[in-house]
């Protein structure tokens, strides 16, 4: 079990500017999760995945951000011309089957986005 | 809708003593589960316990219990013995019904004073 991992850990970018991060889940997860956090608060919904349909994706979610997850393995999430409000920590999350005692999910340790 | 309330922004106790850090929930639906998430300042979530609705017992795992009380929609966190390392911004989620995505509350912030 290598965990959930994310790259970059940290973006700093001007504002405009595309970004693109990537997740790896477990590899026998096929419920991938992106998470939102900013300063002070938990962790916000995004989108989620099964396999590589996207199922979810939260009406917070503005038409500048993507996200993909092709073969249902690594997932990206692209943010088109970045905002101020972009800024936040972005947590990826993955799961083997609805989270409960057994299966909860297992986070990353996110990608620190920064616009300057 | 799900709905998941921290209330205490931050809490202070003593090395060795207990603590309890609040959540309360609402949802409708009869069937759900409750985690909770510890984030030290590195910035990884470590998933800590797990209380069903349809449990018997409340859920312990080492130090950490759950404090159950369905009637008064609270799960309460109760830390026991407290460690420094403890210092960590903790998280309540819930997950209920047919809904694949845990919802998260605002965290609370733990200090454990030595």
């Amino acid at each position: 079990d290598t965990g959930v991992s994310q790259d970059p850990r940290h973006k700093i970018t001007k504002r405009g500017q595309n970004v693109t991060f990537r997740c790896d889940p477990i590899s026998e997860h096929n419920r991938l999760y992106w998470y939102r956090q900013t300063l002070g608060q938990g962790p916000e919904f995004l989108t989620y995945f099964q396999n590589e349909a996207q199922l979810e994706k939260s009406r917070l979610l503005s038409d500048r951000f993507s996200a993909e997850r092709p073969k249902g393995s690594f997932s990206t999430l692209e943010i088109q011309r970045t905002e101020q409000g972009d800024s936040a920590m972005y947590l990826c999350a993955s799961s083997l089957a609805s989270p409960d005692r057994n299966q909860p999910q297992h986070f990353g340790d996110g990608t620190r986005l920064s616009i300057l | 809708a799900q709905k998941i309330t921290q209330t205490q922004p931050g809490m202070f106790v003593q090395e060795k003593e207990a603590v309890t850090l609040d959540c309360t929930y609402d949802t409708s639906d009869p069937s759900y589960g409750l985690f909770w998430y510890k984030q030290p300042s590195s910035g990884e979530m470590i998933f800590l316990i797990y209380q069903g609705s349809y449990d018997q017992q409340n859920a312990t795992e080492g130090r950490y219990s759950l404090n159950f009380q369905k009637a008064r929609k609270s799960a309460n966190l109760v830390i026991s013995a407290s460690q420094l390392g403890d210092s960590a911004m903790y998280f309540c989620a819930m997950r209920a019904g047919g809904s694949y995505i845990p919802t998260f509350g605002r965290g609370t912030s733990l200090i454990v004073h030595p």
